[in-house]
C-alpha cells in the first residue's frame, strides 16, 4: 500500500527565514509526486508535479525536488501570504492518488 | 476555463437523515475522485472513476455511502443514513489520465458536512 509521511506537522517561520518541508513516500511504480497548497476552508490548490528522481521545479519562492524516497519543498524568504497547509501526494502503478497529512506553515511578519 | 464545481458548500443535517453532494468536473477530464478530509488530516480517497466506471471504491463505506457518475461527467455522492462521524469536508477532484502520464488532479472548494 502506498504511504506518504510529511514532516514536520507544523512549522513556524519568521518572514524571510528560509526552510524546507519534507515528504517521504513508499509507492509501487511512481507515476507522479504532487505538491498542493490548501488555505483554510478551501480545496487543495495544485503547485507542482514531479515524475522522476532528480527533477526540480520552481514557482516564485517555492522549489520542489525529488529523490527516490522523498521530496522537499523549499521555501526561500517566505512571506506571511505563504502561510497555508502544504500537502504531498503520490500516484503509483495502481493510479491511486494518496495524500499525506499535510504540513501547516505559519509565517510571522 | 471553469474549475471543478461542487455544491452545496455547506450542509447541516441531523443524524440518520440522508444527504447528497454534487460535483461537476473540469471539461474533458476523464478521472473523477471523491475524497473525505477530516480536520487536520490529509484527504482520504472514497472512490475514483475512470469515465463512468468506478475503478477504486475500496475505501467507500458501502453500507451507507453510494456514488454515481452518469454519462461519465457529473457525479453525485450520497450518504444514507448519516452518522455523527460523517462530519467532514467532502472534496471532489478531476484529472485527465492516460496510459502513461498521470496528470495533476484539480480540486473543487469542497462541501463541509456537519451532522448533529
Amino acid at each position: 500500500e502506498d504511504q506518504v509521511t510529511q514532516s514536520p506537522e507544523a512549522l513556524r517561520l519568521q518572514e524571510g527565514e528560509s526552510s524546507s518541508l519534507n515528504c517521504s513516500y513508499t509507492v509501487s511504480g511512481l507515476r507522479g509526486l504532487f505538491w498542493y497548497r490548501q488555505d483554510p476552508g478551501k480545496g487543495p490548490e495544485f503547485l507542482f508535479t514531479l515524475y522522476s528522481a532528480g527533477e526540480e521545479k520552481e514557482k516564485e519562492r517555492l522549489k520542489a525536488t525529488l529523490t527516490k524516497k522523498e521530496s522537499f519543498l523549499h521555501i526561500t524568504a517566505p512571506k506571511p501570504e505563504d502561510s497555508a497547509t502544504y500537502l504531498c501526494a503520490v500516484t503509483g502503478a495502481n493510479s491511486k492518488l494518496t495524500f499525506g497529512k499535510g504540513i501547516t506553515l505559519s509565517v510571522r511578519p | 476555463e471553469a474549475g471543478v464545481v461542487q455544491s452545496p458548500r455547506y450542509k447541516i443535517i441531523e443524524k440518520k437523515q440522508p444527504v447528497a453532494f454534487w460535483c461537476n468536473p473540469i471539461s474533458g477530464h476523464n478521472t473523477l475522485y471523491w475524497y473525505r478530509q477530516n480536520l487536520g488530516q490529509g484527504p482520504e480517497l472514497l472512490i475514483r472513476y475512470e469515465n463512468e466506471e468506478a475503478v477504486d471504491d475500496s475505501q467507500l463505506p458501502k453500507d451507507r455511502f453510494s456514488a454515481e457518475r452518469l454519462k461519465g461527467v457529473d457525479s453525485t455522492l450520497k450518504i444514507q443514513p448519516a452518522e455523527l462521524g460523517d462530519s467532514a469536508v467532502y472534496l471532489c477532484a478531476s484529472s485527465h489520465s492516460g496510459e502513461v502520464i498521470k496528470t495533476e488532479a484539480f480540486f473543487g472548494q469542497g462541501t463541509r458536512l456537519t451532522v448533529v
